[in-house]
């Protein structure tokens, strides 16, 4: 079946960085994303990676995939107070449809 | 490219009614997925349209329905509103090519039935 988890909120200090964790349990997944919302906004695509790879880098942000475990994160490097945001892994198995998990709201403090 | 757009972005509607929401995707993008965000239930697929056919569906009640035109701009309606319709309502674009590719949300439309 499907279900993707996520803690609820982090608080980080600004400068520091961030780990976002998301567990998932479709093992036919073959897509993992990370979106960001914003208060009053929709989702804005931060990242992705593929199910055949274990890390991806983009700028600030680094995704970690362990397959094995089912288990994604989103580490955020020098976190800044325009991060504070909630975040939301999803996964996608077969077809277009995303499965998110419940978002983690991150506050980035001065 | 213009991004996702959604109209109207706000609604207020009373139990009972209709009501009828619009998604315009990116320029190109052939499927338009939707979207449920409630505080309760977090983000649930409704269903996902591509060459104006009905392409998967969420699981939820047939007042909740929709249709794609042949310039890919989507629409869902929902009848007989319950006031736990209130929600955002979230679509989404995509090329609809394949599983790889990724889906771009548009601002949302908040609905909120009273």
């Amino acid at each position: 079946g499907e279900d993707v988890e996520q803690s609820l909120f982090l608080s980080v200090r600004e400068g520091d960085s961030s780990v976002i964790n998301c567990t998932y349990t479709d093992s036919s997944s073959t897509y993992l994303y990370w979106y960001k919302q914003e208060p009053g906004a929709g989702l804005q695509l931060l990242t992705y990676i593929f199910s055949n790879m274990d890390m991806k880098q983009d700028q600030r942000l680094t995704v970690l995939l362990n397959k094995k475990d089912k288990h994604l994160s989103l580490r955020i490097a020098d976190t800044q107070t325009g991060d504070s945001a909630i975040y939301f892994c999803a996964e996608k198995a077969a077809g277009n449809k995303l499965t998110f998990g419940g978002g983690t709201r991150v506050l980035v403090k001065p | 490219k213009a991004g996702v757009t959604q109209t109207p972005r706000y609604l207020i509607k009373t139990r009972g009614q209709q009501v009828t929401l619009s998604c315009s995707p990116i320029s190109g993008h052939r499927s338009v997925s939707w979207y449920q965000q409630t505080p309760g239930q977090g983000l649930q697929f409704l269903f996902e349209y591509f060459s104006e056919t009905q392409r998967n569906k969420g699981n939820f009640p047939g007042r909740f329905s929709g249709r794609q035109f042949s310039n890919s701009r989507s629409e869902m309606n929902v009848s007989t509103l319950e006031l736990g319709d209130s929600a955002l309502y979230l679509c989404a674009s995509s090329l609809g090519r394949g599983t790889g590719e990724t889906q771009y949300f548009g601002p949302g439309t908040r609905l909120l039935v009273l």
